[in-house]
């Protein structure tokens, strides 16, 4: 299995300032054929389920603020969270859909300073 | 509007079984794969299940293998998981949510959310 491992575990940014997630694979999830990353960043606040903020390392959902940002290919992602606001209290998940079975990190615990 | 309501959590003694249901509306529900996924308290999260539209494909991670099995009723918009031989790790609440499929084997990103429903199980 790919194993997906985040880091911090957690951190605390104050508010307008820029928040830095990373997620790093154990393998390659670059799929040569298409040159697509196969890999998502999911947001889960407080009481709320999970919601997809970015698909395909960098391609972000539909409704969500263009101050997240995902970058990376291969085997090194990162999320960038911009003008950093108190709604963005949350847990984020990055998640492999390379190779079967589909696999997430253990989530990052961001708050505010 | 999409919407996914999950129901038939609860409280459940080790060894014991529940099916939890999720029903959607708002969209071609059988035109969708469909998945489960859990979050166990302290703890991240973790995909369940997932079954094709027409239901003739279904994956399961291991912990659940034998013990789980996912289904659906494209008639009535439902989705459900049926557990048995429940056990203290499988305690979570438990999300039903559309799947993205992007390759063989059930492989995708999960794009929508119910708001999910809660399974202790303990004695």
């Amino acid at each position: 299995d790919i194993v997906m491992t985040q880091s911090p575990d957690s951190l605390a940014v104050s508010l307008g300032e820029t928040a830095t997630i990373n997620c790093k694979s154990s393998q390659s999830v670059l799929y040569s054929s298409d040159k697509r990353n196969y890999f998502a960043w999911y947001q889960q606040q407080p009481g709320q389920p999970p919601r997809l903020l970015i698909k395909w390392a960098s391609t972000r959902e539909s409704g969500v603020p263009d101050r997240f940002s995902g970058s990376g290919s291969g085997t090194d992602f990162t999320l960038t969270i911009s003008s950093l606001q108190a709604e963005d209290v949350a847990v984020y998940y990055c998640q492999q859909y390379y190779a079967a079975p589909i696999t997430f990190g253990q989530g990052t615990r961001l708050e505010i300073k | 509007e999409m919407q996914l309501v999950e129901s038939g959590g609860g409280s459940v003694q080790p060894g014991g079984s529940l099916r939890l249901s999720c029903a959607a509306s708002g969209f071609m529900f059988g035109s969708y794969w469909m998945s489960w996924a859990r979050r166990a308290p302290g703890k991240g999260l973790e995909w369940v299940a997932i079954i094709k539209e027409d239901g003739s494909e279904e994956y399961y991670v291991d912990s659940v293998k034998g013990r789980f099995t996912i289904s659906r009723d494209n008639a009535k918009n439902s989705l459900y998981l049926q557990m048995s031989s429940l056990r203290g790790e499988d305690s979570a609440v438990y999300y039903c949510a559309t799947l993205s499929l992007t390759g063989i084997g059930g492989r995708g990103f999960f794009d929508y959310w119910g708001q999910g429903t809660l399974l202790t199980v303990s004695s």
